[in-house]
């Protein structure tokens, strides 16, 4: 089966504008992740979800940042309001959401947004 | 508070020897280590995994080495090969209070053949 996929690769928009960024999970896999990379950094986590719901948003950084996962599968990242600073990679990873296991989380390519 | 740290932001290494990247950790609580492979414009790719059960998990020319006295972990790859050039992630979690891994900064590799 594929792996993760995320859409777009690219994104350009001028700051104040409201961005989506979608994620496919692996099929099958409960869990799903977003992260954010910047330039020169590690992956930072910003939301863990087991199903359909958010079981962890405790790395959103502030309220313009929302993700939703209605039917357990597909999630989208939506930021409103975008700021200079929200230019980064964002990167969707999913695991089989297993209770108590130690699970690998599989990563998607990821989206660049750039913020004008 | 950078929970991971990797120190090295790159190394080269010939072609054919041993490649050693570290990662080191402050958080104790940690209990399952990764490391993750990642070329430009890719997403992150896994390598192999250690639970703090273990000191040692290796998968073909791919070993990791856990020191939890001195919260300590790293890969190394031997022999090391051209398609080994990438960037190294190490990441850790307490799977006691959740599911998010903390990253490090990464180290970007070169073989040169």
């Amino acid at each position: 089966g594929a792996g993760v996929s995320q859409t777009p690769s690219n994104k350009v928009t001028e700051k104040g504008k409201y961005v989506e960024l979608r994620c496919d999970p692996i099929s099958g896999h409960t869990a799903l992740y977003w992260y954010r990379q910047s330039l020169g950094q590690g992956p930072e986590f910003l939301i863990y979800f087991q199903g359909t719901g958010a079981a962890d948003d405790s790395g959103l950084p502030n309220d313009r940042f929302f993700a939703v996962r209605p039917e357990g599968s597909v999630s989208t990242l939506k930021i409103q309001r975008t700021e200079r600073g929200d230019s980064a990679v964002y990167l969707c990873a999913s695991s089989l959401g297993l209770a108590g296991g130690l699970e690998t989380q599989y990563f998607g390519p990821g989206t660049r947004l750039l913020v004008l | 508070d950078q929970q991971v740290k990797q120190n090295s932001p790159s190394l080269s290494v010939q072609e054919g020897r041993i490649s050693i990247l570290n990662c080191d950790y402050t958080n104790s609580m940690f209990d399952y280590f990764l490391w993750y492979k990642k070329y430009p414009a890719e997403g992150p790719t896994f390598l192999i995994s250690i639970s703090s059960i273990k000191d040692k998990n290796e998968d073909g020319r791919f070993t990791v080495f856990l020191n939890k006295s001195a919260k300590h972990l790293s890969l190394h790859i031997v022999p090391s090969q051209p398609g080994d050039s990438a960037v190294y992630f190490c990441a850790a979690m307490n799977s006691n209070t959740g599911n998010q891994f903390y990253f490090g900064t990464g180290t970007s590799l070169t073989v040169i053949p």
